[in-house]
């Protein structure tokens, strides 16, 4: 039972362009989101996260969009640039749960110059 | 500030075979947790622990075990290794537990398993 989903396993953008990741989930208790981002050989680290009583969320390029009634989350980078290229994991805290967080499938983006 | 340490980087193990994984949280955290990352399957949460204790499992089998000591460091034990266990194996550490708010869970490099 994949309770939080990203049906993109991969995304190829631009650079300069913007890039949007997705990610859906089913779950109503989760209350907080959060997005880590993952290069290879190192530890997923912490991006941007988002209350469940907030709708957006920014800081600097990247900005985070909640639609509580779709159950969807989006991650939005503007500009995206080389550096971004990396796996995105979206991820979601059960409020019954207190550190344990439900993670999706992840997404590899890759910002093309 | 050194960051959440992670021992050993890779391994190699045979089916049958037992594995210890060692964590060390960041200086003063007290929660570290273990995520269990195949491909496809994102990250799986395995289990939290606090001031010694587990705090919260997940739905793991009950080869998967794993302790606290008094400093915080982290271990997790897999025992009668299946081919299936080839995964990363992730520790995060917290500075405590989190009642309210997004308390961010700060990860390790992860340690490699590979079983033959």
């Amino acid at each position: 039972d994949q309770q939080v989903k990203q049906n993109s396993p991969s995304l190829s953008v631009q650079e300069g362009r913007i890039s949007i990741l997705n990610c859906d989930y089913t779950n109503s208790m989760f209350d907080y989101f959060l997005w880590y981002k993952k290069y290879p050989a190192e530890g997923p680290t912490f991006l941007i996260s988002i209350s469940s009583i907030k709708d957006k969320n920014e800081d600097g390029r990247f900005t985070v969009f909640l639609n509580k009634s779709a159950k969807h989350l989006s991650l939005h980078i503007v500009p995206s640039q080389p550096g971004d290229s990396a796996v995105y994991f979206c991820a979601a805290r059960d409020e019954g749960g207190a550190q344990k967080l439900v993670f999706g499938q992840g997404t590899r983006l890759t910002i093309n110059p | 500030k050194a960051g959440v340490t992670q021992t050993p980087r890779y391994l190699i193990k045979t089916r049958g075979q037992q594995v210890t994984l060692s964590c060390s949280p960041i200086s003063g955290h007290r929660s570290v947790s273990w995520y269990q990352q195949t491909p496809g399957q994102g990250l799986q949460f395995l289990f939290e622990y606090f001031s010694e204790t587990q705090r919260n499992k997940g739905n793991f089998p009950g080869r998967f075990s794993g302790r606290q000591f008094s400093n915080s460091r982290s271990e997790m034990n897999v025992s009668t290794l299946e081919l299936g266990d080839s995964a990363l194996y992730l520790c995060a550490s917290s500075l405590r537990r989190a009642v309210s708010g997004a308390n961010v869970l700060t990860f390790g490099a992860g340690s490699r398993l590979t079983v033959l």
